[in-house]
C-alpha cells in the first residue's frame, strides 16, 4: 500500500508569510497513463474538506492563486504564498494513483 | 450546483449493521464514479470505498472489504454503504464524494456520524 508522509505535521506562521507544506510517496505516483493524481485539500474547523490542488499543479477552480502544487514521483509541495486568515486549517495531500490514500495532514495555525 | 446529502448515521452496537445513504443533485448522477470516505474524531482522512458511474464495479481497502458494500441507485439519485459487523474504529463521519477524472474529491457532502459503542 501507498503511504503518504506529510511534514510539517502543524506549521505556524503569520499572516503574509509564506509557507510550504511536503508529502512524500512510498512509491511513484505516475500512472502508466502519464498522469500524476496527487491532490491537495483544506479542512477548515467544523467543515469537509474541499479541494484545492489536483494533478500536483492544476488549480481548482475558485482557488486563490497563492496557492500553488508542484512536484513529481514522490515528492510533492503545497505552498501558500502570503497566508491570509481564512487559509487556517488542516491540510491533505491525497494520491489516487494506486486506489486513494490520505498523508496524516499538516495543521496550518497562527503564530 | 453539485449537492451531496449524506443521511443514515447515528449510535449503533458493536457488531450490528447500519446503511448509509447519500442522495445526489445538481449534476447527472449516472455519469459519474462516487465514494464514500470517513473521518473518525479528532483525525485523519480514510477512503472507504468506490463505485463506477453504472454500479458495476466496486473498490475497497482492505480494513473494511468483507463488511462494507458500496451500492448506487441511478434512477434515484442515491449511494448506499452498507456496513456490517461494525466495530468501535468504524466510528467516524462518513463523507459522501463525487470522483471526477482527475480530480477525485472535488465535492463532498457535509457527513453523517457512525458511533459504533455498547
Amino acid at each position: 500500500d501507498v503511504v503518504l508522509t506529510q511534514t510539517p505535521p502543524t506549521l505556524s506562521a503569520t499572516i503574509g508569510q509564506s509557507v510550504s507544506i511536503s508529502c512524500r510517496s512510498s512509491q511513484s505516483l505516475l500512472h502508466s497513463n502519464g498522469n500524476t493524481y496527487l491532490n491537495w485539500l483544506l479542512q477548515r474547523p467544523g467543515q469537509p474538506p474541499q479541494l484545492l490542488i489536483y494533478l500536483v499543479s492544476r488549480l481548482e477552480s475558485g482557488v486563490p492563486n497563492r496557492f500553488s502544487g508542484s512536484g513529481s514521483g514522490t515528492d510533492f509541495t503545497l505552498k501558500i504564498s502570503g497566508v491570509e486568515a481564512e487559509d487556517l486549517g488542516v491540510y491533505y495531500c491525497v494520491q489516487s494513483t494506486h486506489a486513494n490514500t490520505f498523508g496524516a495532514g499538516t495543521k496550518l495555525e497562527l503564530k | 450546483e453539485v449537492q451531496l446529502v449524506e443521511t443514515g448515521g447515528g449510535l449503533v452496537q458493536p457488531g450490528r449493521s447500519l446503511k448509509l445513504s447519500c442522495v445526489a443533485s445538481g449534476f447527472t448522477f449516472n455519469n459519474y464514479w462516487m465514494s464514500w470516505t470517513r473521518q473518525a474524531p479528532g483525525k485523519g482522512l480514510e477512503w472507504v470505498a468506490s463505485i463506477t458511474n453504472s454500479g458495476g464495479s466496486t473498490y475497497y481497502p482492505d480494513s473494511v472489504k468483507g463488511r462494507f458494500t458500496i451500492s448506487r441507485d441511478n434512477a434515484q439519485n442515491t449511494l448506499y454503504l452498507q456496513m456490517n459487523s461494525l466495530r468501535s474504529e468504524d466510528t467516524a463521519t462518513y463523507y459522501c464524494t463525487r470522483r471526477d477524472y482527475g480530480r477525485p474529491f472535488a465535492y463532498w457532502g457535509q457527513g453523517t456520524l457512525v458511533t459504533v459503542s455498547s
